[in-house]
């Protein structure tokens, strides 16, 4: 158990819909990381927060959209749902940024 | 080209076997190093973390980094079934910026 936690594990959807994706960090990370896995491709990072700021931006679409909370847990708000789009969403933490831990995941099924 | 280069397999070993695994990179700056180990439909669960050159061996782990080549190794001795899984590298820049960048993983299968 790496100590981050991410609900729901499993969500389907239809096209067009909006969810959210929730993630708590480990016990004392500031640095929260979302990345997408989809069946035939690696990890694509999409944003990185820092004790409530944005930090950096990866390839995420502009239907997407991320925040991190003063509890420092954050959220993964995808909007306007397509096919494409299902995939498992992880998030990681960390405390000084050189290494990460990952969530267990939430697996996206867009119908 | 991409950041990080990773052969994606996939690799089937024998039960005992020595497993190497290795991704090679194109950005100097990267200065830290981990190898993660995932299985399927599960998050990536880290392995080993280096900073900057030389050989960190964990049990029977071991990771090397030869930086004058851009190029690094996760070797598993005495394989076992239970290894079967994908292994992940990533790496990561001292000092620009704070994105981690990750190979696309070795599928790796141990036959009993």
């Amino acid at each position: 158990d790496s100590g981050v936690t991410q609900t729901p594990k499993h969500l389907i959807t239809a096209t067009g819909q909006r969810v959210t994706l929730r993630c708590s960090p480990r016990s004392g990370d500031l640095s929260v990381y979302w990345y997408q896995q989809s069946l035939d491709q690696g990890l694509q990072f999409l944003i990185q927060y820092y004790n409530g700021e944005e930090r950096a931006k990866g390839n995420i679409l502009e239907r997407f959209s991320a925040q991190q909370f003063p509890d420092l847990h954050s959220e993964l708000n995808l909007s306007s749902l397509e096919l494409g789009d299902s995939a498992l969403y992880f998030c990681a933490s960390s405390v000084v940024g050189n290494t990460q831990y990952f969530g267990p995941g939430t697996r996206l099924t867009v119908l | 080209q991409k950041e990080v280069e990773q052969d994606p397999g996939p690799l089937s070993v024998p039960e005992g076997a020595i497993v190497s695994l290795n991704c090679t990179y194109s950005n100097s700056a990267f200065q830290y190093f981990m190898w993660y180990r995932q299985y399927s439909r599960k998050g990536p669960e880290l392995l080993m973390y280096t900073y900057s050159s030389g050989n960190k061996e964990d049990g029977r782990f071991t990771a090397q980094v030869d930086k004058s080549s851009k190029y690094i190794s996760l070797f598993i001795r005495d394989s076992q079934p239970s290894d079967s899984a994908t292994y992940l590298c990533a790496m990561k820049p001292l000092l620009t910026g704070n994105q981690f960048y990750f190979g696309t993983g070795t599928s790796l299968t141990v036959i009993p």
